[in-house]
């Protein structure tokens, strides 16, 4: 079975300062992996995702994970914190390989402080 | 162009009553998803419908019938409405095993 548990319900950094959003994950097959960004009263947005390859994977708005296996986490970071990234951010494990239901992280809340 | 779109946004109504919501995708994908975001904002998959074939979350009450009409529409129908049941529903689709697009949600609230 799938899961993720992401530290950190809620998070605060200044504009300016660096963004970690922690996502550890658990998958009896090799994970598919996405990051998804909600903003108040509104859908999710696919941030970044990593399927193969490269484990350092760059998403939009300037936001990048690395998929760690050793670690079994994928966790989300950003350089410097803008006010816009202020919103709710979902890290997500694919289903078992052929099954494409997601399994979503219980999300964290990022503020960011002026 | 919106790529999943759902209607209603909102929808207010009283225990017991049965209710609908639609959603659409001109996406050309061959999945469509259901899922449930409760007050804490967490997630849970309903079910996936990928051609004609219907997979169930087993948790979720027999209460919920996802019905399609074609490819583009995957709608959610509930009976018997319950408090519950108050949460937002997002539909989603996919091509593939990797990215899913989701709509806007629908807020039901439950009286």
């Amino acid at each position: 079975a799938q899961s993720v548990t992401q530290l950190g319900s809620h998070v605060s950094v200044s504009e300016g300062a660096l963004v970690l959003l922690r996502c550890n994950y658990s998958s009896s097959v090799p994970p598919y992996l996405f990051w998804y960004v909600q903003y108040p009263n509104q859908g999710l947005q696919l941030l970044l995702k990593y399927t193969t390859g490269a484990t350092l994977v760059k998403g939009i708005n300037g936001f990048e994970a690395e998929f760690k296996k050793s670690e079994t986490s994928f966790h989300l970071t950003k350089p410097s914190a803008h006010m816009s990234d202020a919103a709710e951010y979902f890290c997500a494990v694919s289903g078992e390989t052929g099954a494409n239901n997601l399994f979503f992280g219980t999300g964290t809340r990022l503020t960011v402080i002026p | 162009d919106t790529a999943v779109s759902q209607t209603p946004k909102y929808l207010v109504t009283q225990m017991g009553n049965d209710k609908s919501i639609k959603c659409e995708q001109n996406l050309g994908h061959d999945t469509m998803y259901w899922y449930k975001q409760d007050s804490k904002k967490f997630l849970k998959i309903m079910f996936s419908y990928n051609n004609k074939e219907l997979i169930i979350n087993e948790t979720v009450p027999n209460r919920f019938s996802p019905k399609s009409p074609d490819k583009a529409h995957l709608n959610l129908h509930i009976n018997s409405l319950e408090l519950g049941d108050s949460a937002v529903y997002f539909c989603a689709s996919s091509q593939d095993y990797y990215t899913q697009y989701f709509g806007p949600g629908t807020r039901l609230t439950v009286l």
